[in-house]
């Protein structure tokens, strides 16, 4: 199995600018997480869904960002507009079931915005 | 206030020794406790899951303790190797009666094993 995939691994934006960020968890797993790790805040939970469902988003900072899951092999998660506060590394990841199963992650994606 | 807690930031230990890296939580009231390794530049990698009724669960050289009462995580690696050193989280979930469930990370600690 190729694990969780990431896309892009990196990617640098001016503020304002429209960012998408892409993930194709594990085949089979029925969860899937998006993460933002920072220096500051460490690493935290921003949404997930089981079966391609949105189950907890409050983790979602603010109505600029948004997640999506219209099938069960992909997700995005979309920052529109971006500020610089939202620089950090994203990361997505996948489980059987829920949280209560151990998760695998991507590789992350690492935004800057300038 | 809910808080996660992981005993110091970095921890330096000597080759073969054993670590112990603590894990205090601060009114959650977790069912499950997760381990993970994070290596610079990489997502987090599972290493073990203990649940609530579970003292204490073992692999290889890893072995956790969870201690509700105390609200507390032990994490130790015993014949310590300096392919141990990373950062080591520990996670507990939290149920939002309604609002489904969350999942929360610790801040971590970093972990250098000397030879």
């Amino acid at each position: 199995d190729a694990g969780v995939i990431q896309s892009p691994r990196h990617e640098v934006t001016e503020m304002g600018q429209e960012v998408t960020l892409r993930c194709k968890p594990i085949s089979g797993h029925n969860s899937l997480f998006w993460y933002r790790q920072t220096m500051m805040r460490g690493l935290e939970l921003l949404i997930y869904f089981n079966n391609n469902v949105p189950i907890d988003d409050s983790g979602m900072p603010e109505d600029r960002f948004s997640a999506k899951m219209p099938n069960a092999s992909f997700s995005t998660l979309k920052i529109q507009p971006s500020e610089p506060r939202d620089s950090a590394v994203y990361f997505c990841a996948s489980s059987l079931v829920g949280v209560r199963y151990e998760q695998y992650f991507g590789p992350g994606t690492r935004l800057t915005v300038t | 206030s809910q808080k996660i807690e992981q005993n110091s930031e970095a921890l330096n230990i000597q080759e073969g020794k054993t670590a112990t890296l603590t894990c205090n939580y601060t009114n959650y009231s977790p069912a499950y406790l997760q381990w993970y390794r994070q290596d610079p530049g990489r997502g987090p990698v599972f290493l073990l899951l203990i649940r609530e009724n579970e003292k204490e669960k073992r692999k290889e050289r890893l072995k956790v303790t969870f201690d509700t009462t105390l609200k507390q995580s032990l994490f130790h690696i015993t014949a310590s190797q300096p392919a141990d050193s990373a950062t080591y989280l520990c996670a507990l979930d939290e149920a939002r009666g309604n609002y489904g469930q969350n999942f929360v990370f610790g801040p971590g600690t970093r972990l250098s094993v000397l030879p």
